[in-house]
């Protein structure tokens, strides 16, 4: 879904299926993109990162995408589990060596 | 390894007080301390960057005699919120890094705030 102001985006999935989480970027300069995980009333919890250098990499069960011509990046899960349910945020570097920039995020609902 | 705590969980104040909350690395030095501010079905707001032994550096809307931040140790960062207010309630998140200039961020499991 597109976020509009206050609303999260979100994606709702049957368990077993496979999630696409999107996230446009505005920061051509940005070098470096992770994709964190954040559970109800917790932190982000990291879960795959990639370099400008690369348009794919993969972890378990996850996969991310970088589309520098369009400033898109995207996780994919592999056979979503009720535990994936959490919101997800895309954060970039902007091109500095230290600060994240967080994007909206998108709440991922695995139904049983 | 790389785990960052914070304490309290939770907190409620009253309007006008202040409130400090204590965010620790755990299991490793951390050069450089991030706190965040998360309001509800929002994303995360960096607010400060603090470096141990100096002055923090705070975003551009954050008012830093509101905001005080301490680094005084490799291990230890606090995060100060002095006469509070209803619109101060949020979620504040912490994270650390154990390189200077590195990417990677280890986050703290958050402190709920809420000032009535």
């Amino acid at each position: 879904g597109e976020s509009v102001g206050l609303h999260l985006p979100t994606l709702s999935v049957q368990e077993g299926d496979n999630s696409i989480i999107n996230c446009a970027y505005s920061n051509s300069a940005s070098d470096y993109f992770i994709w964190y995980k954040q559970e109800s009333g917790k932190g982000p919890q990291f879960i795959i990162d990639i370099r400008s250098n690369m348009d794919k990499r993969q972890g378990q069960r996850v996969t991310v995408l970088l589309n520098k011509t369009v400033k898109h990046l995207s996780l994919q899960i592999a056979a979503t589990q009720p535990g994936d349910s959490a919101v997800y945020f895309c954060a970039e570097n902007g091109g500095s060596n230290y600060k994240l920039t967080f994007g909206k995020g998108t709440l991922l609902t695995v139904n049983p | 390894g790389a785990v960052v705590s914070q304490h309290p969980s939770r907190v409620i104040c009253k309007s006008g007080t202040s409130v400090k909350i204590e965010c620790r690395s755990l299991d490793f030095q951390a050069t450089t301390m991030f706190w965040y501010r998360q309001f509800p079905k929002q994303s995360l707001m960096l607010m400060a960057t603090s470096n141990e032994g100096s002055k923090a550096t705070y975003e551009q809307g954050v008012e830093k005699d509101k905001f005080l931040i301490n680094h005084a140790s490799l291990t230890l960062s606090t995060l100060t919120v002095t006469s509070a207010h209803p619109e101060d309630s949020s979620f504040y998140i912490c994270s650390a890094s154990d390189r200077t200039g590195a990417y990677e961020q280890y986050f703290g499991p958050g402190t709920r705030l809420t000032v009535t």
